[in-house]
């Protein structure tokens, strides 16, 4: 069965430095998502992306977070100066259509330092 | 207030209860979803519902619209059922996102 893989399953950054994390949707699926979990805490959502563009974003995704689908399987995301509470498991979802449901990724667990 | 909101927090069972997680919203929805999560973080979509009752295997979920009540049964429950289950919305107005509950901590003891 298709799946949604990301990588890496776990990054360590020091505090300031950018992030890249990767995932790739299951191969045709149009709407894309990051979501993520703080240790302890519920999943939340930070951004949808369809059509090329994003969709929603949460009060979460500020200035220093980005999203890309550079090549049309990967989609990433990027932090750009990262924060010590920045430390979360980070998960990338991806659906067909509107009325599918979603797949998710394994995750990555980002830790900064 | 939390727009989903899950009952027990955490639940411990026997091998072979019959087990109820409950979820209730407070929004509007266009679909409702119960995910799996297993110790390691991988999440599995188990449902995606918006009427009336889906069975898959020893799984069961059903959902009260009117009500803005879900479900999830778990029959003859075993050890690997161990996992938190956590409740997720799509919201009606064209949001795709999903808003998720905190989860319920399932244990299964043989």
């Amino acid at each position: 069965e298709p799946e949604v893989t990301q990588t890496p399953s776990h990054q360590v950054t020091q505090m300031g430095q950018e992030v890249i994390l990767r995932c790739v949707p299951i191969s045709n699926h149009l709407y894309f998502y990051w979501y993520r979990q703080i240790l302890g805490q519920k999943v939340e959502f930070l951004v949808s992306f369809y059509n090329n563009e994003i969709s929603e974003k949460s009060e979460i995704f500020d200035d220093q977070f980005s999203v890309e689908r550079p090549d049309g399987s990967n989609f990433t995301l990027k932090i750009r100066s990262t924060k010590l509470e920045d430390s979360a498991m980070y998960f990338c979802a991806s659906k067909r259509d509107a009325n599918q449901p979603q797949h998710f990724g394994d995750g990555t667990r980002l830790s900064i330092l | 207030k939390n727009e989903v909101e899950q009952s027990p927090q955490n639940l411990t069972a026997q091998e072979g209860e019959f087990i109820t997680i409950n979820c209730s919203y407070s929004v509007g929805i266009s679909a409702l979803h119960w995910l799996q999560q297993h110790p390691g973080g991988g999440i599995v979509s188990l449902f995606m519902l918006s009427s009336g009752k889906k069975k898959h295997g020893r799984l069961i979920a059903t959902i009260n619209i009117q009500e803005k009540h879900s479900s999830l049964h778990i029959t003859a429950s075993h050890p690997r059922d161990s996992a938190v289950y956590i409740c997720a919305v799509m919201s009606n107005f064209g949001n795709e996102k999903l808003t998720f509950g905190t989860g319920t901590r399932l244990t299964i003891i043989p």
